[in-house]
């Protein structure tokens, strides 16, 4: 069984840092993308960031500069370092499953989420 | 940068057919994902490239692609339907989510 699990998520204030993790398992983590997608209380979802199989990230511009996105196959582990953190990245942040980016795949699996506050 | 369009909330009665769409630049020439999302839960895989089903998603739901729409078709519409779904493409190898639909079962 494919499961996901993120950790790390936490208030911070304005201008701080956070490293968010997600622990992957049910599946041979190596060999696909892994993304992470936001979600602001009441709002739609956002992708925040993702990387690929050989280990190339891709951001969108919100985030480009600021946050990190990074892994460790050999503990099956994502990562997210977020830094120079501003109010509107308050959000749940999402670990999900990418099938290629190259061929424009979808997520199919996703976690259960880890809530980042940013707020003095 | 690309943007996805879709209607904020779509009605629909019991056993009726709800039709959830997502408008976009020539989106017929992209492939298009769907992802159901309930309250308080991370979000389903519900159809993918366009029209594909994952295992476990119900015959019910379909979907097609064309022009400059992409539909989710949900047929028989059942209570446990009720949900937000988001339409998704890839563009320029970023991931864009449309604002999401708000599915309510009268």
């Amino acid at each position: 069984e494919v499961q996901l699990v993120e950790s790390g998520g936490g208030l911070v204030q304005p201008g701080g840092s956070l490293r968010l993790s997600c622990a992957a398992s049910g599946f041979t983590f190596s060999s696909y993308d892994m993304h992470w997608v936001r979600q602001a209380t009441g709002k739609g979802l956002e992708w925040v960031s993702a990387i690929g199989t050989a280990g190339d990230p891709y951001y969108p511009g919100s985030v480009k500069g600021r946050f990190t996105i990074s892994r460790e196959n050999a503990k099956n582990s994502l990562y997210l370092q977020m830094n120079s953190l501003r109010a509107g990245d308050t959000a749940v942040y999402y670990c999900a499953r990418g099938l290629g980016i190259a061929a424009a795949g979808p997520f199919d699996y996703w976690g259960q989420g880890t809530l980042v506050t940013v707020s003095s | 940068s690309y943007v996805l369009t879709q209607p904020p909330s779509v009605s629909v009665a019991p056993g009726k057919t709800a039709r959830i769409t997502c408008g976009g630049n020539n989106i017929g020439s992209k492939s298009v994902h769907w992802y159901q999302q309930k309250p308080g839960q991370a979000p389903v895989l519900v159809i993918y490239y366009d029209s594909d089903r994952p295992s476990g998603i119900p015959e019910r739901f379909s979907g097609s692609n064309s022009g400059n729409t992409a539909t989710l078709t949900i047929s028989r519409v059942e209570a446990g339907d009720e949900a937000d779904y988001y339409c998704q493409v890839w563009d320029s190898s970023s991931g864009v989510f449309g604002g999401g639909t708000k599915l309510t079962v009268l």
